[in-house]
């Protein structure tokens, strides 16, 4: 069935560093790979997006890479800050559907 | 633009009952989704409805239930309430144009618990 791995589920990082979360898909129908940042008490927010024909998109510090072949794709955040301490979620939207699988989220810590 | 907006934001319930909760999309959009999210399976796609039909479905039971009306706001439905239905509910909106997924924008959930 339709799967997304997600890794790691834990990660700090010291303030001004760079962090990386991967996700797997399983589903190779899949065409649409959106990113979210969830904060306590809040909905998931869309930080970035990419579609199947895109390798890479970038936006100020967020960067989303794809990798068709190996069906993942990786989250890249770049001079971290504290307020980007949050839970990050991945997710594929199978082609042709409006559904969703998310992975199972990854908190990140900044350190000051 | 409003986001999306969620009512209530809290629930207490006991077993057995059956709750209803609502979702007013944002101005526009015409595709809402709902999901389970919980510390355990994380966020679980329930399902999906766009002009008042239900287009996608999640694998849930019978139990869990969702309408859309005509201005495009959802409701969902929980019967016979059990302690594993406590979790957050989110509900997501998107333009829900055919042929392509797009942006789904979520309001900040409700939070139900089962005692």
């Amino acid at each position: 069935g339709e799967n997304v791995e997600q890794h790691p589920s834990t990660l700090s990082v010291q303030e001004g560093d760079s962090a990386v979360i991967k996700c797997t898909y399983s589903d190779s129908a899949s065409n649409y790979f959106p990113w979210y940042k969830q904060e306590l008490g809040k909905g998931p927010q869309l930080i970035i997006d990419i579609r199947s024909n895109v390798g890479e998109k970038k936006d100020q510090r967020i960067a989303v890479t794809l990798n068709k072949t190996a069906k993942h794709f990786s989250l890249h955040i770049t001079e971290t800050q504290p307020e980007d301490s949050a839970v990050y979620f991945c997710a594929a939207s199978i082609r042709g559907t409006y559904k969703y699988i998310f992975g199972t989220g990854t908190r990140l810590k900044v350190l000051a | 633009k409003a986001g999306v907006t969620q009512t209530p934001r809290y629930l207490i319930k006991t077993r057995g009952q059956q709750v209803t909760l609502s979702c007013s999309p944002i101005s526009g959009h015409r595709s809402v989704s709902w999901y389970q999210q919980t510390p355990g399976q994380g966020l679980q796609f329930l399902f999906e409805y766009f002009s008042e039909t239900q287009r996608n479905k999640g694998n849930f039971p019978g139990r869990f239930s969702g309408r859309q009306f005509s201005n495009s706001r959802s409701e969902m439905n929980v019967s016979t309430l059990e302690l594993g239905d406590s979790a957050l509910y989110l509900c997501a909106s998107s333009s829900g144009l055919a042929g392509a997924p797009d942006e789904q924008f979520f309001g900040p959930g409700t939070r139900l618990t089962v005692l």
